[in-house]
């Protein structure tokens, strides 16, 4: 069974750092982008990072270049996000995300980060 | 990114049909041929059910069907069922290997 497991996710003071992790499983990870995408509270989805099945090239949301840093680990089968600098609007379930040819194919069950002022 | 325009809410009767746009602009929805569409019950994942204009994935009905004309992607939901209930997202490629999404339809089954 194609699987994406999210985790890591918590709740951290404005300012302080995180690091989420996605396992996949069933899949040739390595062979695949992967991106991560968030939702706030109540609200809609958001876009944020992707990264080349390589791990050689990645794109940013305008509202997280310079704060967050999406990473893999094929050999271990898991995608990164280290967030840094974090604001209570990072406040949102965050979502990994297998992509299939520019579609989000295959979603994680998501895990939520809480950013307190 | 500017998010895509979907109508807030959106109801039908069991049975009936009801078609959710997407808006967007020629950088996304005009410009590419990758517009998807999701399905999201309250507190679970979104789930994929429609993509590159009618390709379903296993499982999901033929009841789902969606077109595109210009900026504009629809999605259709024919013989609604109370299963149906639930929020409706819209996605396309926007270029530079970016994702756009809709604000989210709220359908309601009667």
């Amino acid at each position: 069974e194609v699987q994406l497991v999210e985790s890591g996710g918590g709740l951290v003071q404005v300012g302080g750092s995180l690091r989420l992790s996605c396992a996949a499983s069933g899949f040739t990870f390595s062979d695949y982008w992967m991106h991560w995408v968030r939702q706030p509270p109540g609200k809609g989805l958001l876009w944020v990072a992707r990264l080349t099945s390589d791990g050689s090239s990645t794109s940013y949301a305008d509202s997280v270049k310079g704060r967050f840093t999406i990473s893999r680990d094929n050999a271990k089968n898991t995608l990164y996000l280290q967030m840094n600098s974090l604001r209570t609007e990072d406040t949102a379930v965050y979502y990994c995300v297998r992509d299939d040819r520019y579609i989000p194919s295959v979603w994680g069950q998501g895990t939520m980060v809480t950013v307190s002022p | 990114q500017s998010a895509l325009t979907q109508p807030r809410s959106v109801s039908g009767s069991p049975g009936q049909s009801v078609t959710i746009s997407c808006t967007g602009t020629s950088s996304d929805v005009g410009g590419y041929n990758y517009v998807s569409w999701y399905q999201q019950h309250p507190g679970k994942a979104p789930k994929l059910m429609i993509y590159d204009v009618t390709k379903r994935p296993s499982g999901v009905p033929d009841r789902f069907s969606d077109s595109k004309s210009g900026n504009t992607a629809s999605l259709t939901i024919s013989g609604l069922q109370a299963e149906d209930e639930a929020d409706y997202y819209c996605c396309s490629y926007a270029g530079s290997y970016t994702w756009v999404f809709g604000g989210g339809t709220k359908l309601t089954v009667l």
